[in-house]
């Protein structure tokens, strides 16, 4: 079982819906990103959380550190959000980061 | 400010030629850094992490090995490359525990022919 598990692994919605991505890790962490990844492959950090919520624009991320597990929201989603969603957890006192396995995002107009 | 530089944006390279990718930090220093590997269709995989000058951590057996001259400087490296070793290659730095913040290189896009 990997140590970060996303769901869905692939996810298609109209332009306009709200959208939920999730993220459920079995080891205590310090910190949870999450990162957006576009189809020429760049990355750009979305979010850093270690408790409670944030709000970006239409992005908003939630983490419950007792359920080991943090959600992904876009709100009124546009096809320029189209892209794949990974989570990764930074363990308590480790040195490294383990992400998962990503989710593919469509959003078709 | 912090910023981390990744180079190239995309590689094609035939099979047995060597690689030589480079990262490198500012704002920093001290970092831990970071080499990820992405094949196609699947997640990020840890290759290899650096807490400091010269050390080096390997986790997975591979064809490549890693090196860090600079306090700042990560670089991945092959003497021959396989086909297998086609994929996306992300270079990442996080600061010293306990702080939590992590940056990431735009990625290389490695293609072995």
């Amino acid at each position: 079982k990997n140590e970060v598990e996303q769901s869905p692994q692939n996810l298609t919605a109209q332009e306009g819906e709200f959208i939920t991505i999730n993220c459920s890790y079995s080891v205590g962490i310090s910190a949870l990103h999450w990162l957006q990844q576009h189809p020429g492959g760049g990355i750009v950090s979305l979010f850093m959380l270690s408790s409670g919520k944030k709000k970006h624009g239409r992005l908003i991320a939630t983490i419950n550190i007792q359920e080991k597990h943090s959600s992904l929201h876009i709100t009124a989603s546009h096809p320029r959000d189209s892209a794949v969603y990974i989570c990764a957890v930074k363990g308590q006192g480790a040195q490294k980061l383990v992400f998962g396995q990503g989710t593919r995002l469509t959003i078709n107009p | 400010s912090q910023t981390i530089h990744q180079w190239p944006a995309t590689l094609v390279q035939p099979v047995g030629s060597p690689l030589s990718l480079e990262c490198t930090v500012e704002g920093t220093s001290n970092p831990n850094l970071y080499w990820y590997r992405q094949a196609a269709g699947r997640g990020l995989q840890l290759l290899f992490y650096s807490v400091g000058i010269g050390q080096i951590s390997s986790e997975v057996p591979q064809n490549l090995s890693a090196s860090r001259p600079q306090d700042r400087q990560f670089i991945l490296s092959s003497k021959k490359l396989l086909l297998s070793d086609s994929g996306f290659y992300l270079c990442a730095w996080t600061v010293p525990y306990p702080n939590t913040e992590a940056f990431f290189g735009q990625g290389t896009r490695l293609t072995v022919v």
